[in-house]
């Protein structure tokens, strides 16, 4: 079975430092992935998504996420994070033809002025 | 455009109570998901319908907990007896093609 893991449960920063949040999955076989983020008591919104084509995907926000097959991770990335950055981020991975989402654990991501 | 809405957006129960939790999803979106958000778990997939096949249950804990979607469109989970470690935020996502689409939750109080 597909399984996420987010290396980080929390990961605090500076304003206008730079940031990666970690996402490995476990299954090589055609994947869907996806980052989502959940400022406080609101919903998860879609950051980005990996589909096909170009590894390299950018979202809202100023965020973007390489997808490496070989290495089996799609990393998020933000050269300079802001306050309201502040919020978790879940990664999603979808087995090609399951339909279903499998999530990490999250990670706690506190930029700090 | 209208996105995927949850009512209520709190709920506070008794152990014992039966609670109903209502999802409208995004006009036109053919599948439906509901996922359970709980300290320490992460978000843990219930049940999905696509369309007019059987619903996917492989994710319901129990048989307090059930679902059904009506006319293709509003969805209805219901806890029954509800017990302490239902307590969590009950999230709702639609779906046209491959993108999930989330409501902002019920979150639900056992006492």
């Amino acid at each position: 079975a597909q399984s996420v893991t987010q290396l980080d449960s929390q990961v605090p920063v500076f304003e206008e430092a730079p940031v990666e949040l970690r996402c490995n999955y476990s299954s090589s076989v055609s994947v869907y992935l996806f980052w989502y983020v959940q400022y406080p008591n609101q919903g998860l919104q879609l950051l980005l998504k990996y589909l096909s084509g170009s590894t390299l995907v950018k979202g809202i926000n100023g965020f973007e996420a390489e997808f490496n097959k070989s290495q089996t991770s799609f990393h998020l990335r933000k050269p300079s994070v802001h306050i309201s950055d502040t919020a978790e981020y879940f990664c999603a991975v979808e087995q090609g033809g399951s339909e279903k989402l499998v999530f990490g654990k999250g990670t706690k991501l506190t930029v700090n002025p | 455009g209208a996105g995927v809405s949850q009512s209520p957006s709190n709920k506070v129960t008794e152990k014992g109570k039966d609670v109903e939790l209502r999802c409208d999803p995004i006009s036109g979106h053919t599948a439906l998901y509901w996922y359970r958000q709980s300290l320490g778990q992460g978000l843990e997939f219930l049940i999905y319908f696509q369309g007019n096949s059987a619903p996917d249950k492989s994710g319901l804990p129990s048989d307090r907990f059930s679902a059904e979607r009506t006319g293709g469109s509003v969805s209805t989970l219901t806890i029954q007896r509800t017990q302490q470690e239902d307590s969590a935020v009950y999230l709702c996502a639609s779906r046209p093609t491959n993108t999930q689409y989330f409501g902002p939750g019920t979150r639900l109080t056992v006492l």
